[in-house]
């Protein structure tokens, strides 16, 4: 698939901090949807969204559909040691049928 | 219900070899994707078969293949191996179409020496 725009690269963080990621794309996104992987294993889907503007939690992640409907945003509040992984946005445009993936944001939260 | 599982998980072959990977979908789920994860490329999309037929394909040569049986159960082959096909390779199953939401397996890791 494509890649998308995903910031920041990485982030090294304290335990308790909050994270915030964005992705972003010159292309109109039906959907938006956020993973997670660990090493060597495959992405876990987090959040899903569906609807521009709309807002979805899931326990401490918040993750957000951009209302022009080109970007998304994670939110990870009170970071703990077993949030450190690698975190892609990905989704269908809404021409073509096909499938982006962001780049990747690397996440190590220190104790 | 059961998630998207992958068989086997390691696999080390040499080069010249040929592999098979094998993917069972979600129970319900008949669109089968197949990428490829490496450090470098990050995810690259290497096709998706809907109902036995291959219905959209990436960018990679004839030497990678794939089938779906009619239980939409996939495997996908690899021939005449070559180092820089070492890497994660990552099944997802959506319900429908490439374009629903995908739940990936574990993945399988080749390492071709």
């Amino acid at each position: 698939g494509q890649q998308l725009n995903q910031s920041p690269q990485s982030m090294f963080i304290q335990e308790g901090e909050d994270v915030s990621m964005n992705c972003t794309s010159s292309s109109i996104f039906n959907t938006w949807l956020w993973y997670k992987q660990d090493p060597g294993e495959g992405p876990v889907l987090l959040i899903a969204l569906y609807k521009a503007g709309e807002l979805t939690s899931n326990g401490r992640l918040t993750a957000q559909f951009g209302i022009t409907r080109k970007d998304s945003f994670l939110n990870i509040s009170a970071s703990i040691p077993s949030d450190v992984g690698i975190y892609f946005c990905a989704g269908p445009p809404n021409t073509g049928n096909q499938f982006y993936f962001g780049t990747g944001t690397s996440l190590t939260v220190i104790p | 219900k059961a998630g998207v599982t992958q068989t086997p998980r390691y696999l080390i072959k040499t080069r010249g070899q040929q592999v098979t990977l094998s993917c069972s979908p979600i129970s319900g789920h008949r669109s089968v994707s197949w990428y490829q994860q490496t450090p470098g490329q990050g995810l690259q999309f290497l096709f998706e078969y809907f109902s036995e037929t291959q219905r959209n394909k990436g960018n990679f040569p004839g030497r990678f293949s794939g089938r779906q049986f009619s239980n939409s159960r996939s495997e996908m082959n690899v021939s005449t191996l070559e180092l820089g096909d070492s890497a994660l390779y990552l099944c997802a199953s959506s319900l429908q179409r490439l374009t629903d939401t995908q739940y990936f397996g574990p993945g399988t890791r080749l390492t071709v020496l």
